[in-house]
């Protein structure tokens, strides 16, 4: 089947611009990931969805960014005001529960340069 | 605060020899993941290792978890050029008995296999 599909591949922007990143998970994949893999942070979590609801934010890097999920399925990550430190690849996973030893499946990242 | 460490960060073997790679981390987990990801691509699952004393094989690679040490070791058999890749291993935390999927990722080691 399909695997976690992320758009748009690869984005670039300038310093400023806010910047939508989407992530289509496994169809019946419960829960959702966003992480973030950088030269200078290697790869660190943002934040997880069980359906709908994010119980654990304590990832996203400040209050610029934010995530949702709708209908259980697609999230979007959104960057405000994008800083040349937000500059990285960023990847969605999904697995099919919260639940221990799920593993979780990951997308292809999109790549983010901030100009 | 969950610290995950692995060693060596760069690995060039000669194809046909034998190496280990080490990942030790700082909290007490039952939960370990190692994942391979190859050059501008995204992770790929290897093996998910869910109790003490736990080992899996696939192919040329062993994964084994001694939650005593906090150490998770990747066995490297007769190596292949094919094997040439980033290898990253990642700590789930439990919570209560539950796992919410939180990765906390080591920092990788570049394998490099030469004929």
């Amino acid at each position: 089947g399909a695997g976690v599909s992320q758009s748009p591949s690869n984005k670039v922007t300038e310093k400023g611009k806010d910047v939508e990143l989407r992530c289509d998970p496994i169809s019946g994949h419960t829960a959702l990931y966003w992480y973030r893999q950088s030269l200078g942070q290697g790869l660190e979590f943002l934040i997880y969805f069980q359906g709908n609801s994010a119980p654990d934010k304590s990832g996203l890097p400040s209050d610029r960014f934010s995530a949702e999920r709708t209908g259980g399925s697609v999230s979007t990550l959104t960057i405000q005001r994008t800083q040349q430190e937000d500059s990285a690849v960023y990847l969605c996973a999904s697995s099919p529960e919260v639940f221990p030893g799920e593993t979780q499946y990951f997308g292809p990242g999109t790549r983010l340069l901030v100009l | 605060e969950l610290k995950v460490e692995q060693n060596p960060l760069f690995l060039s073997m000669q194809e046909g020899k034998n190496y280990t790679i080490y990942c030790n981390y700082s909290t007490t987990s039952d939960r370990l993941y190692w994942y391979r990801q190859d050059p501008g691509k995204s992770l790929e699952s290897l093996f998910v290792l869910l109790s003490n004393g736990a080992v899996k094989q696939e192919g040329r690679l062993m994964a084994s978890l001694d939650t005593k040490a906090r150490l998770s070791t990747l066995h490297i058999t007769a190596a292949v050029h094919d094997l040439s890749a980033t290898y990253f291993c990642a700590v789930d935390i439990s919570a209560g008995g539950t796992s919410y999927g939180k990765l906390t990722f080591g920092q990788g080691t570049i394998l490099t296999v030469h004929p």
